[in-house]
């Protein structure tokens, strides 16, 4: 089963911006399936934080961006808060060889 | 809002069958826009689905669990189960519940999540 590879950590100042790639494989997003992104800060249950590669939920500030080529997808922290620190996971569905939903291996964001 | 809480032992001994609850709040199980699942992530490790489940009765399964995982649902009293047989140290991990959205096909909400230790 596939696992999608994203850096372990970023770091950046208040107000910086950082960006998070998730590469995956031909049986995942590069075989076309959507990537969604969670956020999952210290103490609380993870939560959508971007869904079909681009699009924020209701009340996900805009500072927060996704995007999608071939067989990787990004997210950006443009002006990055303090309350952003925590840990961040890409999601997607990998087909082959057995069909499930995989994530990525998880980026911690720490701001200096 | 639906909201999502996970309950059940936090500790099962190694070989037996771990067992977890899920309560939903705020949205019906029967609705036809929605899987329900569970997804675990180990002490210090990525999260894993472990497997979904419509209302209709149909199931799906991490392949990675060799047949291990049972979901099912109680849909008067809106919850939704997952058991987990033959435990091994490994199994040790946070359960969160989860809500799938069949459009756009992702996961939320979560609940919290409940941590489960394998031990004797």
């Amino acid at each position: 089963q596939s696992v999608l590879t994203q850096p372990p950590s970023v770091s950046g100042a208040p107000g910086q911006r950082v960006t998070i790639s998730c590469t995956g494989s031909s049986s995942d997003i590069g075989a076309g399936y959507d990537v969604h992104w969670y956020q999952h800060l210290s103490g609380t249950a993870p939560k959508l934080l971007i869904y079909r590669n681009t699009n924020r939920p209701s009340g996900v500030p805009d500072r927060f961006s996704g995007s999608k080529s071939g067989t990787s997808a990004s997210l950006a922290i443009t002006g990055l808060q303090p309350e952003d620190e925590g840990d961040y996971y890409c999601q997607s569905y990998d087909s082959s060889p057995s069909a499930a939903y995989v994530f990525g291996t998880g980026t911690k964001v720490t701001v200096l | 809002q639906l909201q999502m809480e996970e309950s059940g032992p936090g500790l099962v001994k190694p070989s037996e069958t771990l067992s977890l609850t899920c309560t939903v709040s705020g949205g019906s199980i029967s609705s036809n826009n929605h899987y329900w699942g569970w997804i675990r992530q180990p002490p210090g490790k990525g999260l894993e689905w472990m497997g979904n489940m419509y209302y209709s009765g149909s199931t799906y399964y991490n392949p990675s669990l060799k047949g291990r995982v049972t979901i099912s649902m109680d849909m008067s009293k809106n919850q939704f189960f997952l058991r987990l047989s033959s435990v091994t140290a490994a199994d040790t991990a946070v359960y969160y519940c989860v809500s799938i959205d069949m459009v756009p096909d992702c996961f939320d909400p979560w609940g919290q999540g409940t941590l489960v230790t394998v031990s004797s």
